[in-house]
Parts: C-alpha cells; sequence; structure tokens
C-alpha cells in the first residue's frame, strides 16, 4: 500500500540556522499538509497546499515557514531561523481530493538547541 | 472557534472489558468528526469517520449534535488496541483537521 514518507526522521539543529524538511506524499494525492506536535500537547494543523499554492495557514505558520513541491513529488516545509520553540514533530500528510482521508507520514523530530 | 476535547489522558482497562473513549467539540456549523489512532512507533491513522458510519476493528462512534459528541466505543477490548487515540473535526468548508488532545487507552491483560 502507498505511503506517505518523510526525512529525515529526527533533525538536530542550533537555534537560527535554516532547516528544510521533506515529505513525499502519495502519488496520486493532489492536497498536502504540514502540521506539528509539541511534546505532550496536541497535533496542530501549520498550512495546506493545492494546485500548487497555500490554500489554508494558522496563524502559526508565519514568515519563518514556507513550503514548496519543487519537483512534482516532493513536499517541503523550510523554518528559515528556527527557535527553540520550534522543536516538535513534524508530519506531512496528503489527501487525494477533497474531503477524503489524510494519509499521515511518520513523522520528522526536529530539536532545536 | 473549532474545539475539540478529550477529557481523559489515560484510559487504562482490563481485556474484555467495554472501552469509552470520550470526544466533545465545539463547532458552529456541520463538521466532520474523525478517529485517528497511533499505535506505539507507528504514524497517525485513520480510524474511523462519522459520515462512513462503519465499524471498525471493533469500533464505533456515533456523531451526537445536541450533545456535540462523538464518543468511540469498544465493547470489549483487547491488549492491542492500547494506543493514542485522537479525535478530529473538519470543518465543512475547509481541509484543516483540528486534533483533540488524545487519550491514551492501555489494555492490560
Amino acid at each position: 500500500e502507498p505511503e506517505v514518507t518523510q526525512t529525515p526522521s529526527h533533525q538536530v539543529t542550533q537555534m537560527g540556522q535554516e532547516v528544510i524538511l521533506r515529505c513525499v506524499p502519495i502519488s496520486n494525492h493532489l492536497y498536502f499538509y504540514w502540521y506539528r506536535q509539541i511534546l505532550g500537547q496536541k497535533v496542530e494543523f501549520l498550512v495546506s497546499f493545492y494546485n500548487n499554492e497555500i490554500s489554508e495557514k494558522s496563524e502559526i505558520f508565519d514568515d519563518q515557514f514556507s513550503v514548496e513541491r519543487p519537483d512534482g513529488s516532493n513536499f517541503t516545509l523550510k523554518i528559515r531561523s528556527t527557535k527553540l520553540e520550534d522543536s516538535a514533530m513534524y508530519f506531512c500528510a496528503s489527501e487525494e481530493g477533497r474531503k477524503y482521508e489524510q494519509y499521515f507520514g511518520p513523522g520528522t523530530r526536529l530539536t532545536v538547541t | 472557534a473549532q474545539r475539540v476535547t478529550q477529557p481523559e489522558k489515560l484510559l487504562s482497562v482490563f481485556k474484555g472489558a467495554p472501552v469509552e473513549l470520550k470526544c466533545n467539540y465545539s463547532y458552529s456549523g456541520s463538521p466532520e468528526l474523525f478517529w485517528y489512532v497511533q499505535y506505539s512507533r507507528q504514524r497517525l491513522q485513520l480510524l474511523l469517520r462519522h459520515i462512513s458510519r462503519e465499524s471498525i476493528k471493533g469500533f464505533t462512534a456515533d456523531l451526537n449534535k445536541g450533545e456535540t459528541s462523538f464518543h468511540l466505543k469498544k465493547p470489549f477490548a483487547q491488549e492491542e488496541d492500547s494506543a493514542m487515540y485522537y479525535c478530529a473535526l473538519r470543518d465543512t468548508g475547509f481541509q484543516k483537521l483540528v486534533f483533540g488532545t488524545g487519550t491514551r487507552l492501555l489494555v492490560s491483560p
């Protein structure tokens, strides 16, 4: 069964550094998402992406964040200048169409020191 | 604002006992409700959604609009049901999921 994949599984970075988290959604899916989960807290929506543009974003998704689908298969989340509070598990999800099922990746644990 | 509340962080039961994981939501429209499950070291996966009205792995959930609840139930818990369970809501006009804080279900032998 096709799955969403994410790399790396764990990323450690220093405060102020840029990080890029990568996701490969399921190949025929059209909608893409990033969520994050700070340790001990709920899974929070960051951004949704459709037709090569952001369709919805949360208040968390400020100018430090950006998303891209550079080559038709990867879907990336960039954090320009990481802060300690960006430490979290970041989940990518994809969906075949509107109101289908969102399939989640295994997550990337980001640790900012 | 949309909100999903799961009042129990941990629910511990014995194998064969009934299980009810509570979920309440606040939303003014007609949301779509889901239960997601995360087994140890695995990814989040959809367990069931209210519009499909299915029973998956013996679990059922009924949307009660009057009580704004979507509790997850299983008559006889199994050890393999031990996992983290998240209730989630989706606004009819949007794509994003709004999650509750999750309930860890622990089923002991």
